[in-house]
C-alpha cells in the first residue's frame, strides 16, 4: 500500500485542462520535494517534474505542478491524445527511509 | 546521451535469487552527482521503488524488501546490480534501473522477470 494517494483515473476532452492530486503526510510531501513521472503505454516511466514544479529539458510547459503542505498536484493543459498515460507522484519518506511512488492515475482523453 | 540497459534471466525459480545488471553507457557510473536505483512494476500495477546506491556506497532499500535485497556497483564495468533472494511469485515484475539526481532522471527500458517453476 503506497503512502501517497492519487485518484485512479482522470479524464477530459481535447483542449481541456485536467488536474491530478497526490496526498501524502508530513513524513513525505510535507518534508521533501515531490517528483512526477509519466508512463506511456508499454514504455518506461519518464521524469516529468522534479523539485515540486521544475520541468526537465524537453518537457512541454503544458505540464505544471504545485505543492502545498502535505499535498501536491499536477496539471495538464491543452489535452491531446498523446498525453494519455499513467502519472505517478513520488517523494522521499522519512518514516520508510525510502523513496515512495503514488498509486498512479490513468489519464484518458475522451 | 546517457543510456541504461537491464540484463539478466527472464525466468527465476521460486526460492532462488534474482540477479539483474544495469549497464550504463554515455556517462560514468562513478559520478558523485548522481545515484543509481532499481524500481519494479508488477504486471498491471504501479511502480515500486526497490532501492538506491550512492557514490559513498550507502544503500537504501524498501523496508519490505530490505532483508532480501543487495545493490552493488562495479565501476570497472560501469554497471550496477540487483540481487533479490528467496523470490516468490509476488516478485514477478518488470524491473527498471535508473539514474537519480533531481528525481529519477534516466531509466532503462525495463526487463520482465517471471518467478515460476
Amino acid at each position: 500500500q503506497s503512502v501517497l494517494t492519487q485518484p485512479p483515473s482522470a479524464s477530459g476532452t481535447p483542449g481541456q485542462r485536467v488536474t491530478i492530486s497526490c496526498s501524502g503526510s508530513s513524513s513525505n510531501i510535507g518534508s521533501h520535494t515531490i517528483d512526477w513521472y509519466q508512463q506511456l503505454p508499454g514504455t518506461a516511466p519518464k521524469l516529468l517534474i522534479y523539485n515540486n514544479n521544475q520541468r526537465p529539458s524537453g518537457v512541454p510547459d503544458r505540464f505544471s505542478a504545485s505543492k502545498s503542505g502535505t499535498s501536491a498536484s499536477l496539471a495538464i493543459s491543452g489535452l491531446q491524445s498523446e498525453v494519455e498515460a499513467n502519472y505517478y507522484c513520488a517523494a522521499w519518506d522519512d518514516s520508510l527511509i525510502g523513496y515512495v511512488f503514488g498509486t498512479g492515475t490513468e489519464v484518458t482523453v475522451l | 546521451q546517457l543510456q541504461l540497459q537491464e540484463s539478466g534471466p527472464g525466468l527465476v525459480k521460486p526460492s532462488e535469487t534474482l540477479s539483474l545488471t544495469c549497464t550504463v553507457s554515455g556517462g560514468s557510473i562513478s559520478s558523485n552527482t548522481y545515484y543509481w536505483g532499481w524500481i519494479r512494476q508488477p504486471p498491471g500495477r504501479g511502480l515500486e521503488w526497490i532501492g538506491s546506491i550512492y557514490d559513498s556506497g550507502n544503500t537504501y532499500c524498501h523496508p519490505s524488501l530490505k532483508s532480501r535485497v543487495t545493490i552493488s556497483v562495479d565501476t570497472s564495468k560501469n554497471q550496477f546490480s540487483l540481487y533479490l533472494t528467496s523470490v516468490t511469485a509476488a516478485d514477478t515484475a518488470v524491473y527498471y534501473c535508473a539514474r537519480g539526481g533531481r528525481g529519477l532522471v534516466s531509466w532503462g527500458q525495463g526487463t520482465l522477470v517471471t518467478v515460476s517453476s
